[in-house]
Protein backbone atom coordinates (compact mmCIF):
# COMPACT_ATOMS: atom_id res chain seq x y z
CA UNK A 1 0.00 0.00 0.00
CA UNK A 2 2.99 2.36 -0.85
CA UNK A 3 1.20 4.54 -2.99
CA UNK A 4 3.47 7.10 -4.79
CA UNK A 5 6.62 8.04 -3.03
CA UNK A 6 9.65 9.92 -3.46
CA UNK A 7 13.04 9.88 -3.04
CA UNK A 8 15.32 11.56 -1.11
CA UNK A 9 12.97 13.77 0.82
CA UNK A 10 15.92 15.93 1.48
CA UNK A 11 19.29 16.84 -0.92
CA UNK A 12 22.02 19.11 -0.51
CA UNK A 13 23.81 19.66 -3.67
CA UNK A 14 26.12 21.85 -5.09
CA UNK A 15 25.82 24.10 -8.25
CA UNK A 16 26.51 22.09 -11.32
CA UNK A 17 26.08 18.53 -10.13
CA UNK A 18 23.77 16.77 -11.51
CA UNK A 19 20.63 15.25 -9.04
CA UNK A 20 18.03 12.49 -10.00
CA UNK A 21 15.14 12.93 -8.27
CA UNK A 22 12.79 9.63 -8.11
CA UNK A 23 9.29 9.06 -8.06
CA UNK A 24 7.67 5.59 -7.67
CA UNK A 25 3.78 4.86 -7.90
CA UNK A 26 2.29 1.15 -7.16
CA UNK A 27 -1.29 1.87 -8.65
CA UNK A 28 -0.52 1.40 -12.54
CA UNK A 29 -1.71 4.91 -12.94
CA UNK A 30 -0.96 6.29 -16.76
CA UNK A 31 -0.40 10.06 -15.61
CA UNK A 32 2.57 11.36 -13.81
CA UNK A 33 3.73 15.00 -13.11
CA UNK A 34 6.32 17.17 -11.51
CA UNK A 35 6.12 20.08 -10.19
CA UNK A 36 8.20 22.47 -7.71
CA UNK A 37 6.92 24.73 -5.02
CA UNK A 38 7.98 28.33 -4.74
CA UNK A 39 7.06 30.92 -2.16
CA UNK A 40 5.71 33.56 -4.63
CA UNK A 41 5.37 31.17 -7.57
CA UNK A 42 3.18 28.15 -5.82
CA UNK A 43 2.93 24.98 -8.08
CA UNK A 44 4.71 24.98 -11.36
CA UNK A 45 4.33 22.07 -14.05
CA UNK A 46 7.66 21.13 -14.94
CA UNK A 47 7.09 18.35 -17.09
CA UNK A 48 4.44 15.46 -17.43
CA UNK A 49 3.81 12.05 -18.87
CA UNK A 50 0.92 10.30 -20.63
CA UNK A 51 2.72 6.72 -20.27
CA UNK A 52 5.51 4.84 -20.74
CA UNK A 53 8.04 6.33 -23.24
CA UNK A 54 5.55 9.61 -23.43
CA UNK A 55 6.73 12.99 -22.24
CA UNK A 56 5.90 16.49 -22.26
CA UNK A 57 7.48 19.85 -20.92
CA UNK A 58 5.01 22.14 -19.02
CA UNK A 59 5.43 25.54 -17.52
CA UNK A 60 9.17 25.50 -16.46
CA UNK A 61 11.13 22.94 -18.34
CA UNK A 62 14.32 24.02 -19.03
CA UNK A 63 16.93 22.75 -17.09
CA UNK A 64 15.24 19.39 -16.32
CA UNK A 65 15.38 16.36 -18.15
CA UNK A 66 12.93 13.43 -17.45
CA UNK A 67 12.13 10.02 -18.14
CA UNK A 68 9.88 7.25 -18.14
CA UNK A 69 11.11 3.84 -19.58
CA UNK A 70 8.85 1.95 -16.88
CA UNK A 71 4.86 3.37 -16.49
CA UNK A 72 5.64 3.20 -12.17
CA UNK A 73 8.98 5.37 -12.05
CA UNK A 74 9.35 8.71 -13.41
CA UNK A 75 12.88 10.24 -12.35
CA UNK A 76 13.32 14.33 -12.77
CA UNK A 77 17.22 15.35 -13.53
CA UNK A 78 18.79 18.35 -12.96
CA UNK A 79 21.76 18.55 -15.62
CA UNK A 80 23.58 20.84 -14.26
CA UNK A 81 22.12 22.33 -10.87
CA UNK A 82 21.71 25.89 -10.08
CA UNK A 83 20.35 28.15 -7.30
CA UNK A 84 17.53 29.15 -8.42
CA UNK A 85 16.65 25.31 -8.78
CA UNK A 86 16.42 25.48 -5.41
CA UNK A 87 12.71 24.47 -4.11
CA UNK A 88 10.49 21.82 -3.29
CA UNK A 89 9.61 19.36 -5.74
CA UNK A 90 6.26 17.31 -5.91
CA UNK A 91 5.62 14.33 -7.97
CA UNK A 92 1.86 13.46 -8.50
CA UNK A 93 0.27 11.01 -10.56
CA UNK A 94 -3.50 10.20 -12.08
CA UNK A 95 -5.04 7.55 -13.41
CA UNK A 96 -6.25 9.23 -16.58
CA UNK A 97 -6.50 12.86 -17.87
CA UNK A 98 -9.82 12.48 -18.85
CA UNK A 99 -12.78 14.44 -17.60
CA UNK A 100 -13.17 11.45 -15.51
CA UNK A 101 -13.31 10.77 -11.93
CA UNK A 102 -10.87 8.86 -11.23
CA UNK A 103 -8.76 11.93 -12.94
CA UNK A 104 -7.83 12.99 -9.11
CA UNK A 105 -3.97 13.62 -8.54
CA UNK A 106 -2.56 12.19 -5.63
CA UNK A 107 1.32 13.64 -4.76
CA UNK A 108 3.96 12.69 -3.22
CA UNK A 109 5.46 14.05 0.32
CA UNK A 110 7.50 15.99 -1.69
CA UNK A 111 11.64 16.22 -2.24
CA UNK A 112 13.35 19.37 -0.75
CA UNK A 113 16.80 20.38 -2.65
CA UNK A 114 18.99 22.75 -2.01
CA UNK A 115 21.58 23.89 -4.29
CA UNK A 116 24.60 26.04 -2.95
CA UNK B 1 -2.09 30.79 -20.72
CA UNK B 2 -4.39 29.75 -17.95
CA UNK B 3 -4.34 31.90 -14.75
CA UNK B 4 -5.70 31.14 -11.40
CA UNK B 5 -6.47 33.23 -9.02
CA UNK B 6 -7.17 32.54 -4.82
CA UNK B 7 -8.56 35.16 -2.74
CA UNK B 8 -8.31 35.46 0.30
CA UNK B 9 -4.29 34.56 0.12
CA UNK B 10 -5.03 34.15 4.36
CA UNK B 11 -7.90 33.42 6.39
CA UNK B 12 -8.51 33.31 10.31
CA UNK B 13 -12.09 32.49 11.57
CA UNK B 14 -12.98 31.48 15.12
CA UNK B 15 -13.85 27.57 15.40
CA UNK B 16 -17.24 26.99 14.42
CA UNK B 17 -17.49 29.52 11.92
CA UNK B 18 -18.61 28.41 8.57
CA UNK B 19 -16.24 29.87 5.26
CA UNK B 20 -15.87 30.52 1.91
CA UNK B 21 -12.66 30.34 -0.16
CA UNK B 22 -12.56 31.00 -3.90
CA UNK B 23 -10.67 30.54 -6.57
CA UNK B 24 -10.84 31.78 -9.97
CA UNK B 25 -9.64 30.62 -13.48
CA UNK B 26 -9.27 32.72 -16.68
CA UNK B 27 -9.69 29.88 -19.56
CA UNK B 28 -13.12 28.29 -18.82
CA UNK B 29 -12.00 25.04 -21.50
CA UNK B 30 -11.06 22.93 -18.43
CA UNK B 31 -11.57 19.29 -17.89
CA UNK B 32 -12.21 19.41 -13.98
CA UNK B 33 -10.95 21.44 -10.97
CA UNK B 34 -9.25 20.08 -8.17
CA UNK B 35 -9.13 21.75 -4.29
CA UNK B 36 -6.48 20.01 -2.53
CA UNK B 37 -5.17 20.68 1.25
CA UNK B 38 -1.77 21.34 2.18
CA UNK B 39 -0.27 20.87 5.82
CA UNK B 40 3.32 22.69 6.21
CA UNK B 41 6.01 20.50 5.10
CA UNK B 42 3.96 18.24 3.62
CA UNK B 43 1.95 16.70 0.49
CA UNK B 44 -0.75 17.79 -1.13
CA UNK B 45 -4.22 15.91 -0.47
CA UNK B 46 -6.89 15.66 -2.40
CA UNK B 47 -10.41 16.73 -1.39
CA UNK B 48 -12.54 16.87 -4.03
CA UNK B 49 -12.76 17.37 -7.56
CA UNK B 50 -15.20 18.16 -9.87
CA UNK B 51 -15.90 17.50 -13.88
CA UNK B 52 -16.04 20.05 -15.84
CA UNK B 53 -19.98 19.41 -16.40
CA UNK B 54 -21.19 19.41 -12.66
CA UNK B 55 -21.98 22.08 -10.74
CA UNK B 56 -21.08 21.24 -7.45
CA UNK B 57 -19.25 17.84 -4.77
CA UNK B 58 -19.65 17.17 -1.65
CA UNK B 59 -17.72 15.41 1.24
CA UNK B 60 -18.27 15.70 4.65
CA UNK B 61 -18.01 19.48 5.64
CA UNK B 62 -16.76 20.92 2.33
CA UNK B 63 -18.68 21.68 -0.69
CA UNK B 64 -17.29 23.05 -3.58
CA UNK B 65 -19.18 24.92 -6.61
CA UNK B 66 -17.55 25.20 -9.93
CA UNK B 67 -19.11 28.24 -12.44
CA UNK B 68 -17.11 27.28 -15.82
CA UNK B 69 -18.80 30.14 -17.79
CA UNK B 70 -17.55 33.12 -14.99
CA UNK B 71 -14.76 31.08 -14.27
CA UNK B 72 -15.04 30.53 -10.91
CA UNK B 73 -14.42 28.03 -8.24
CA UNK B 74 -15.53 28.22 -4.10
CA UNK B 75 -14.90 25.38 -1.04
CA UNK B 76 -17.58 26.30 1.54
CA UNK B 77 -16.15 24.60 4.96
CA UNK B 78 -18.78 24.14 7.38
CA UNK B 79 -18.38 24.49 10.98
CA UNK B 80 -14.49 25.24 10.91
CA UNK B 81 -12.46 23.02 13.14
CA UNK B 82 -8.87 23.56 14.32
CA UNK B 83 -7.94 20.84 12.61
CA UNK B 84 -8.68 22.70 9.69
CA UNK B 85 -6.51 24.96 9.78
CA UNK B 86 -3.66 24.52 6.59
CA UNK B 87 -3.01 26.01 2.46
CA UNK B 88 -5.91 25.20 0.51
CA UNK B 89 -4.94 24.84 -3.07
CA UNK B 90 -7.16 24.68 -6.25
CA UNK B 91 -6.13 23.76 -9.59
CA UNK B 92 -7.73 23.27 -12.90
CA UNK B 93 -7.05 20.56 -15.46
CA UNK B 94 -6.70 21.73 -18.84
CA UNK B 95 -7.56 20.09 -22.30
CA UNK B 96 -3.79 18.96 -22.61
CA UNK B 97 -3.49 17.11 -19.20
CA UNK B 98 -1.81 20.10 -17.72
CA UNK B 99 -2.33 21.09 -14.14
CA UNK B 100 -2.28 24.87 -13.55
CA UNK B 101 -2.41 25.51 -9.72
CA UNK B 102 -3.54 28.50 -7.56
CA UNK B 103 -1.31 30.16 -4.92
CA UNK B 104 -3.32 28.83 -2.14
CA UNK B 105 -5.42 30.18 0.57
CA UNK B 106 -3.85 30.04 4.29
CA UNK B 107 -6.65 29.11 6.67
CA UNK B 108 -6.12 29.44 10.55
CA UNK B 109 -8.82 28.19 12.66
CA UNK B 110 -8.90 29.63 16.24
CA UNK B 111 -10.30 27.55 18.76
Amino acid sequence: DAGITQSPRYKITETGRQVTLMCHQTWSHSYMFWYRQDLGHGLRLIYYSAAADITDKGEVPDGYVVSRSKTENFPLTLESATRSQTSVYFCASSKTRGGELRNIQYFGAGTRLSVL
Amino acid sequence: KQEVTQIPAALSVPEGENLVLNCSFTDSAIYNLQWFRQDPGKGLTSLLLIQSSQREQTSGRLNASLDKSSGRSTLYIAASQPGDSATYLCAVIGNAGKSTFGDGTTLTVKP
